[in-house]
């Protein structure tokens, strides 16, 4: 079964800094590329980002996130990561990952507030 | 970017009748690899999204028959044959021909 296991997430202070991993298994890690969506209180789906199989180019932000988010990979350990830097408030959200850049399989999401 | 835009966002369903979702895209999603990649996803109560249908019309494993998908270009549909009460929700279509990947609003799915 595929699985997708997110974690990471926590209070930080607004300008903060914030690591969020996703395991992956039951599938071959290294053959996707994976994906992350966020999720504000009440709102709808935010497409945050994505890397390639490699981990190599192509990779993609979301224009509300670059700059600041760095999306990497590690698939001798099966496992995405997001790094947030400089947060801000409206960075508060679920954070899901997603297998590949068609999302067709979600993980249960980890919550991340951002407050002064 | 492209922007998604869904209709209604609000719908009430009776149970075992049909329902139908609109989503419409700024531009083509047409792909240079003749692909059209438009699916749409399901959010239940207190739940991750799951996706339900990919390129236009074609069905995740495991989702029931009575959920349909259909369109080309810049205008899609979902539809639900007849309403069941597990599938209360919020329904997202998602653009995945562009870059950056866009959502629409989303439409909140509910019994009458």
């Amino acid at each position: 079964e595929v699985q997708l296991l997110e974690s990471g997430g926590g209070l930080v202070q607004t300008g903060g800094s914030l690591r969020l991993s996703c395991t992956a298994s039951g599938f071959t890690f290294s053959n996707f590329g994976m994906s992350w969506v966020r999720q504000a209180p009440g709102k709808g789906l935010d497409w945050v980002s994505v890397i390639s199989k490699s981990g190599g180019f192509p990779y993609y932000y979301a224009d509300s996130v670059k700059g600041r988010f760095i999306i990497s990979r590690d698939n001798s350990k099966n496992t995405l990561y997001l790094q947030m830097n400089s947060l801000r408030d409206e960075d508060t959200a679920i954070y899901y990952c997603a297998k590949s850049s068609h999302l067709d399989v979600w993980g249960q999401g980890t919550t991340v507030i951002v407050s002064s | 970017d492209v922007v998604m835009t869904q209709s209604p966002l609000s719908l009430p369903v009776t149970l075992g009748q049909p329902a139908s979702i609109s989503c419409r895209s700024s531009e083509s999603l047409l792909s240079s690899d003749g692909n059209t990649y438009l699916h749409w996803f399901q959010q239940r109560p207190g739940q991750s999204p799951r996706r339900l249908i990919y390129r236009v019309s074609n069905r995740d494993s495991g989702v029931p028959d009575r959920f349909s998908g259909s369109g080309s270009g810049t205008d899609f549909t979902l539809k639900i044959s007849r309403m069941e009460a597990e599938d209360v929700g919020v329904y997202y279509c998602m653009q995945g021909t562009h870059w950056p990947r866009t959502f629409g609003q989303g439409t909140k799915v509910e019994i009458k």
